[in-house]
């Protein structure tokens, strides 16, 4: 079973705008991390949020975490068309071993 | 580094038929992954591998799925036999911590 739901499961907004994507999870973890992934191609890492970080920022990214709750949201600031991707969230459980569990995605569409 | 490879990028066959995919990780990485995506299921694991020994297996669908990773910069996916519904986009990902890199993808059709 996926440990990882995103929500919305699709998103469509304008270039220029701010894009919110949420996760949340069902057990504990050791962390909890975003990928993009472009039409036809494989996933590519954006950040990473330990299990003792609330925020972390990386350009236009930004990601809490929030563990009573078990969830996680992904920010795009100042969205382009080259942001258009589907964006997954995957966590790592306490000794997983680097086994990641992916959500099933959310698509976002950013119009030009 | 050129990243993780996957051979073939396209791959059509028989229902039926023996179909081998091939990954190479990044070097250095000492864990290896194998995912599979549909539209219905999302991304599942289904194997992956630790120093060259698989350490979980759980999500391999079933007998006619197979993996080896004889050394370090090699790993093979085999399905014998093939049927439809192994129909996917087949992944391989390796890392050296947390951060996975995943390669472009196996398309996998059978008719």
């Amino acid at each position: 079973s996926q440990q990882g739901e995103e929500d919305p499961q699709a998103l469509s907004i304008q270039e220029g705008e701010n894009a919110t994507m949420n996760c949340s999870y069902k057990t504990s973890i050791n962390n909890l991390q975003w990928y993009r992934q472009n039409s036809g191609r494989g996933l590519v890492h954006l950040i990473l949020i330990r299990s003792n970080e609330r925020e972390k920022h990386s350009g236009r990214l930004r990601v809490t975490l929030d563990t009573s709750k078990k969830s996680s949201s992904l920010l795009i600031t100042a969205s382009r068309a080259a942001d258009t991707a589907s964006y997954f969230c995957a966590t790592e459980g306490p000794g997983a071993n680097s086994k990641l569990t992916f959500g099933k995605g959310i698509t976002l569409s950013v119009r030009p | 580094d050129a990243g993780v490879i996957q051979s073939p990028r396209h791959e059509v066959t028989e229902m039926g038929q023996e179909v081998t995919l091939r990954c190479k990780p990044i070097s250095g990485h000492d864990y290896l992954f194998w995912y599979r995506q549909t539209m219905m299921r999302g991304l599942e694991l289904l194997i992956y591998f630790n120093n060259n020994v698989p350490i979980d297996d759980s999500g391999m669908p079933e007998d006619r799925f197979s993996a080896k990773m004889p050394n370090a910069s090699f790993s093979t996916l085999k399905i014998q036999p093939s049927e439809p519904r192994d129909s996917a986009v087949y992944f391989c990902a390796s890392t050296a911590g947390y951060e996975q890199y995943f390669g472009p993808g196996t398309r996998l059709t059978v008719t």
